[in-house]
């Protein structure tokens, strides 16, 4: 079965700092992996994912994610972060035969002015 | 159009009542999903539609009943819900069964 873990409930961060939201997966094979961001009361937004090809994936608004095969992690992270960066960030997991994508926990992340 | 709707954005329903949550999509994509939301937590699957087809039911009780009348529309209907349904209800779609666009939700309340 797919699993993907956020160890973490809560991130804060100072704006202006760089930002690290941890994802690790457990999965057989070779998974398709995603970051999602929802505000409040809003649907989700699609950030970014990982297929295939380079380990560092750029997403929207200046997101990016690093995959490592060895570590079975997906971490999301921001070279600085924003106030209105402030939100609960799903890393998710899916195979491309299933249409079923398992999603995370959810962490929220604060970024402090 | 790059964007999921869904209709109405607030419901609020009695445990008698019958009701329909509305998903619309015009971006050609021809998997479309619904998930139930509760407060602070990730959303859990509870249909998928490939080709107009039901494909996924994550063995959800029968007061919820999924359709999809075209590769545009999705619907669900509710029947005789409980208070604990209560919940975010959230549409997406997907062209190529991985990545999915998500709609803003339909916020149901069951008295």
């Amino acid at each position: 079965a797919q699993s993907v873990a956020q160890p973490e409930d809560q991130v804060n961060v100072a704006e202006g700092n760089p930002l690290t939201v941890k994802c690790t997966y457990s999965v057989s094979g070779n998974p398709y992996l995603f970051w999602y961001v929802q505000y409040p009361n809003r649907g989700l937004q699609f950030l970014l994912k990982y297929i295939t090809g380079d380990n560092l994936v750029k997403g929207s608004y200046g997101f990016e994610a690093e995959f490592n095969k060895s570590q079975t992690s997906f971490h999301l992270k921001k070279p600085s972060a924003l106030v209105s960066d402030s939100a609960l960030y799903f890393c998710a997991v899916a195979f491309r035969s299933y249409q079923k994508v398992t999603f995370g926990t959810g962490t929220k992340l604060q970024v402090i002015p | 159009d790059t964007e999921v709707t869904q209709t109405p954005k607030h419901l609020v329903m009695g445990m008698t009542n019958k009701k329909s949550l509305k998903c619309e999509q015009h971006m050609g994509h021809r998997a479309m999903y619904w998930y139930k939301q509760k407060a602070k937590k990730p959303p859990e699957l509870m249909f998928v539609y490939s080709y107009e087809k039901l494909s996924i039911n994550e063995s959800v009780p029968s007061r919820f009943s999924p359709e999809c009348p075209n590769s545009s529309l999705l619907n669900l209907h509710l029947h005789a819900l409980q208070p604990e349904d209560s919940a975010l209800y959230l549409c997406a779609s997907s062209r190529d069964l991985e990545t999915q666009y998500f709609g803003p939700g339909t916020r149901l309340l069951v008295l």
